[in-house]
């Protein structure tokens, strides 16, 4: 059964530290999105790429997230330095192409003190 | 701007009855158009997708979606409500062949 595969699940950290969170993508898939998810502003689109190119990363914090594919199985999103406002669920979801459905993993929830 | 709103935050149905979720988008162009359901801890499951062509979508785990264009409105719609199905809704959208956008989420509660 194919799954997107998103490590760790939980990561709790003191402000200031980096963090790295995982994905792998479902194999095949040539769309990959990164999301993240709080009860304030609910699931907000961070970057996405397609064939490992980064498409859009406007949604993303350029002075301490970045965003990476170093190959097609695995994709990173990094925080540094991490900061308590970063404390989220993060999702990733992967499908064949844009404007399709999207698979999702399981996401990290990221606790940042 | 382009935006999806989902205007109930919470319902509250009992079980066996019909349940009807509501999304609404903005866009001039038909876009793709999505129900996805998240359970608590988990991800996020597709239950339904509109593209074209017949405008009534049926998913998953018994539900169906209406795509409105006069009313700019993809509402999802079950007819008997199960306690499993207690959850979070996300509609979702689709512009111009790129990323997808989602509402801010209903969450169900059901009554026994």
């Amino acid at each position: 059964d194919a799954r997107v595969t998103q490590t760790p699940r939980h990561k709790v950290t003191e402000m200031g530290q980096e963090v790295t969170m995982r994905c792998q993508p479902i194999l095949g898939h040539n769309t990959v999105f990164w999301y993240r998810q709080t009860m304030m502003q609910g699931l907000e689109l961070l970057a996405y790429f397609r064939n490992r190119a980064p498409l859009d990363d406007s949604g993303m914090p350029k002075d301490r997230f970045s965003a990476e594919m170093p190959d097609a199985t695995l994709a990173t999103l990094k925080i540094q330095p991490s900061e308590p406002r970063d404390s989220a669920v993060y999702f990733c979801a992967s499908g064949f192409r844009l404007g399709t459905d999207l698979f999702f993993g399981s996401g990290t929830q990221l606790s940042v003190l | 701007a382009q935006s999806v709103t989902q205007p109930d935050i919470h319902i509250t149905v009992s079980e066996g009855a019909s349940l009807e979720l509501r999304c609404n988008y903005s866009y001039g162009a038909t876009p793709y158009l999505f129900w996805y359901v998240q359970s608590p801890g988990q991800g996020l499951q597709l239950l339904l997708k509109y593209f074209s062509g017949d405008t009534l979508v049926q998913g998953i785990k018994g539900f169906e979606a209406e795509f409105k264009r006069s009313q700019s409105s993809f509402n999802l719609r079950k007819p008997s409500v199960h306690w499993s199905d207690a959850a979070e809704y996300f509609c979702a959208v689709v512009y111009n062949n790129n990323d997808m956008r989602f509402g801010a989420g209903t969450r169900l509660t059901v009554k026994p």
